[in-house]
């Protein structure tokens, strides 16, 4: 499968700061960029997704940024709770059949 | 609401044992998948299924087998189960909108 860099590895913020996580991948032909969430002791869940057509997404405290011409995305979390707390996985992939993975990014929100 | 169940959260089993670990979807889903997590090098993909009967070989399908002989149940087999199958895996399902739905994992350990 692809590459798809995923930074920083862990990232720690304060309760009601802004988190970012930036992912870059490789694949020119990628149209679909979701991202997840995954709890201690769950699989990963699905918090937001974009595609190749729009260039941010927005749901709540959510957001997604894509820059296809650099090939890179980004999840933003505002106002960051401590149910925040988990680790983020991006992927992407071409609309269908198996996603690629970053290696994922443990988030930590102190109160 | 999409439910993917696996068969077991933990599991132990000694190494040269044959393994199953088993996986029920509820939504008629047609895709199935494979992944195996491990630290620090995020989710890869071991085998998907398009249909019943149908597979594809993943990222790393070495060591492992599936079968699909009805659309909502997807099997991944450890034909000879060795140490560094320890991990947990994942199963997943795709949804219409190419969104991609985990079961909780199963978390092996080969003795």
């Amino acid at each position: 499968g692809e590459n798809v860099e995923q930074h920083p590895s862990t990232l720690s913020v304060q309760e009601g700061d802004s988190a970012v996580i930036k992912c870059t991948y490789s694949d020119s032909a990628s149209n679909y960029f979701p991202w997840y969430k995954q709890e201690l002791g769950k699989g990963p869940q699905l918090i937001i997704d974009i595609r190749s057509n729009v260039g941010e997404k927005k749901d709540q405290r959510i957001a997604v940024t894509l820059n296809k011409t650099a090939k890179h995305f980004s999840l933003h979390i505002t106002e960051t709770q401590p149910e925040d707390s988990a680790v983020y996985f991006c992927a992407w992939g071409d609309s269908g059949y198996a996603l690629n993975f970053g290696k994922g990014t443990s988030l930590l929100v102190t109160p | 609401d999409v439910k993917v169940t696996q068969s077991s959260r933990y599991l132990v089993k000694r190494t040269g044992e044959k393994v199953f670990l088993e996986c029920v979807q509820d939504m008629d889903h047609e895709n199935m998948f494979w992944y195996r997590q491990d630290p620090g090098l995020g989710l890869r993909l071991i085998y998907f299924s398009y249909d019943v009967k149908m597979k594809e070989k993943g990222d790393i399908p070495e060591g492992y087998s599936v079968s699909r002989e009805k659309k909502e149940r997807f099997s991944l087999i450890l034909e000879s189960a060795s140490t560094n199958q320890t991990s947990m895996y994942l199963c997943a399902t795709l949804g219409s909108s190419y969104e991609q739905y985990f079961g909780p994992g199963t978390r092996l350990t080969v003795t």
